[in-house]
């Protein structure tokens, strides 16, 4: 089981803001940097957010990233339809020598 | 264009065996740390296992260490994951994945592995 747990889904009108919050502990979130992937069902994973809050080439400022203690929290703003996805953070974890990844949250666009 | 191309997945039975591909191409291999990740139907992701550019250092999950090897041939530009005592739980599409300024930077497409009898 995922040691980093985030809402299982959020959802939002397009133009609104969504966020998703990513909990875990001193030994992954506590201590290190947090990611943050979109996955479209049926596709692979795409790296959205590195390094708590830097986006990768191409992917739109809409999307901001943020940390503190042992929590992260990815922010959507503006929401439009093809930001329905799978939402995932992960971290390496210290104690377990492992990366992790959250639980996932499904963001729907009503 | 960076590409990673998953190969091998497919039906195998309990307690049997497989062997992962993931052809590279598109930067230069022998300088990234890569990954395997997993993901069961409907479920969500799961890191598996990384090595790092030279195959000296080598971290598993705890629910694959002692069945499952990460492996590399920097001349091919190819990484593996040989997977024994393969069971149901691992029954998932396996990802290869690319480090670089994170793990993940670049994802193959995916492969899907069925244990099942």
């Amino acid at each position: 089981q995922s040691v980093l747990t985030q809402p299982p889904s959020a959802s939002g009108t397009p133009g609104q803001r969504a966020t998703i919050s990513c909990s875990g502990s001193s030994s992954n979130i506590g201590g290190n940097v947090v990611n943050w992937y979109q996955q479209v069902p049926g596709t692979a994973p795409k790296l959205l957010l590195y390094n708590n809050n830097q986006r990768p080439s191409g992917v739109p400022d809409r999307f901001s990233g943020s940390k503190s203690g042992t929590s992260a929290s990815l922010a959507i703003s503006g929401l439009q339809s093809e930001d329905e996805a799978d939402y995932y953070c992960a971290a390496w974890d210290d104690s377990l020598n492992v990366h992790v990844f959250g639980t996932g949250t499904k963001v729907t666009v009503l | 264009e960076v590409q990673l191309v998953e190969s091998g997945g497919g039906l195998v039975q309990p307690g049997g065996s497989l062997r992962l591909s993931c052809a590279a191409s598109g930067f230069t291999f022998s300088s990234y740390w890569m990954h395997w990740v997993r993901q069961a139907p409907g479920k969500g992701l799961e890191w598996i296992a990384n090595i790092n550019q030279d195959g000296s250092q080598k971290y598993y999950v705890a629910s694959v260490k002692g069945r499952f090897t990460i492996s590399r041939d920097n001349a091919k530009s190819t990484q593996y994951l040989q997977m024994n005592s393969l069971r149901g739980e691992d029954t998932a599409i396996y990802y290869c994945a690319r480090g670089g300024v994170a793990l993940g930077e670049h994802w193959g497409q995916g492969t899907l592995v069925t244990v099942s009898s």
